[in-house]
């Protein structure tokens, strides 16, 4: 079975400074999507941006960039420019392609941002 | 557009009494899902639904069940509650294209006393 695995239980950073959210997975497939979902303290579930394990340039959103290491099986998330809005807990998720019924979520990283 | 819908919010429950978490979606989505959040443990599949009609078991099925009314709704129905189901549960649904992008409740957070 697929794991995920987020080192980082919790993070602070300064507001408009950057920060990395690790998260490594484990897996014998090929083909594969990974995610990283966003969970305020509202409870919703919120995906931030995807990748495609076949694509190999790094997936960008605004101020949210992945960097997405196959090899090594690493998908880090970086916010550039934190905002106080970005503080939430956030999960890293993978699934194997042509199999949308299996997500696997890492345990997750608490970010604080400061003011 | 409501998206996923999920009743109810809070609910608190003795050991052996049921309950059913109702879930709608308003985007015409194939699949649905039923998770469960803990701490420390990320979040964990329960059962899903990849059409109207059929049903399938995840990663933690026991002691729930679901059904596909139709396909806007899914429901989980914990038959005898038990402390162990204390959870935060969410549904989510997927519209199937490539996208895979699944949307999600805003939770129901039960306690099993």
């Amino acid at each position: 079975a697929q794991t995920v695995t987020q080192s980082q239980p919790e993070m602070s950073v300064q507001e408009a400074e950057t920060v990395t959210l690790s998260c490594t997975y484990d897996t014998s497939e090929n083909n594969y999507y990974l995610f990283w979902y966003k969970q305020p303290p509202s409870r919703q579930m919120i995906l931030v941006i995807r990748q495609e394990a076949y694509k190999q340039q790094n997936a960008t959103e605004n101020r949210f960039s992945v960097n997405f290491q196959k090899a090594a099986k690493s998908f880090s998330l970086k916010i550039s420019d934190s905002q106080l809005g970005d503080t939430a807990m956030y999960f890293c998720a993978f699934m194997k392609q042509y199999n949308n019924n299996d997500m696997r979520f890492g345990a997750g990283t608490r970010l604080t941002v400061k003011p | 557009n409501a998206g996923v819908t999920q009743t109810p919010k809070f609910q608190v429950l003795k050991t052996g009494q049921s309950m059913t978490l109702q879930c709608a979606q308003d985007m015409n989505h194939n699949s649905m899902y039923w998770y469960r959040q803990d701490p420390g443990m990320g979040l964990r599949l329960i059962y899903y639904s990849a059409s109207e009609g059929t049903t399938d078991k995840g990663e933690v099925p026991n002691g729930y069940n679901v059904s596909r009314l139709n396909k806007r709704e899914f429901s989980l129905r914990l038959e005898s509650a038990a402390p162990s189901q204390t959870s935060v549960y969410f549904c989510a649904s997927m519209a199937g294209d490539s996208s895979y992008e699944q949307y999600f409740g805003p939770g129901t957070r039960l306690t099993v006393t």
